[in-house]
């Protein structure tokens, strides 16, 4: 069972509409990643959070906006989506030593968020 | 720039049928080497990590190896419930925010 949790598990929404992911972990992990995955394709970072602080945005467009209230939190907040933009979207966190150069271990990943945009 | 090339794409077997998935990779610097299993609709799940050339790792069917070029995941008599998209993701040691290099995967079709 993986410890990383997303929901909801499925959305559908409108080129106009705004919702937003959600993704909670309570391993104490101190970096939090966002992840598109289209089928049949490997995941692509689009965000990275270490101790709350966004580090890394992987130019991704401003329709998408991540936010990290707490250590145990990340959201993805979504506006104007276009359909393309549907895809399964995975939240991770990673286990390990955090140092200069960033934590040192695995990437756990969440069950995935669907999203479909009309 | 990282490369990461898993082969072949797509792999079908009969069950007890054992193989080899094969994940080269050219990095300057390997941190760690990943392999990670996906179901249809769901999170990768974590399998192994590899450090150091010549390091193996097990669990149940699967077999990891680690070269300085390549890593392989054998697969022993594999059950139809193997059957999944195996993912490998490298981590360089300059990459900041400890961002994985995925491979375009390899999906694993067993057959009773």
């Amino acid at each position: 069972d993986t410890e990383v949790t997303q929901t909801p598990k499925h959305l559908v929404m409108g080129m106009t509409n705004k919702k937003s992911l959600k993704c909670e972990q309570h391993m104490g992990h101190r970096a939090m990643y966002w992840y598109k995955q289209k089928a049949k394709k490997p995941p692509e970072l689009m965000f990275v959070y270490s101790y709350e602080k966004l580090s890394i945005n992987e130019s991704v467009p401003s329709r998408f906006s991540p936010e990290c209230p707490n250590s145990s939190l990340l959201n993805l907040h979504l506006h104007a989506l276009q359909p393309e933009d549907s895809a399964l979207y995975l939240c991770a966190s990673i286990q390990g030593e955090m140092g200069a150069g960033g934590a040192t271990g695995e990437l756990f990943f969440g069950e995935g968020s669907r999203l479909t945009v009309l | 720039e990282d490369q990461v090339t898993q082969s072949p794409e797509a792999l079908r077997l009969q069950e007890g049928e054992s193989s080899s998935l094969n994940c080269s990779y050219t990095v300057s610097g390997l941190r760690g080497l990943f392999w990670y299993r996906q179901d249809p609709g769901k999170g990768p799940e974590f399998l192994f990590t590899l450090y150091s050339a010549g390091e193996e790792k097990e669990k149940e069917r699967l077999k990891a190896t680690l070269t300085k070029k390549e890593s392989f995941l054998h697969i022993t008599a594999p059950k139809p419930e193997d059957s999944a998209t195996y993912l490998c993701a490298v981590q360089e040691w300059d990459n900041a925010g400890n961002m994985l290099t995925f491979g375009g995967g390899t999906r694993l079709m067993v057959k009773p």
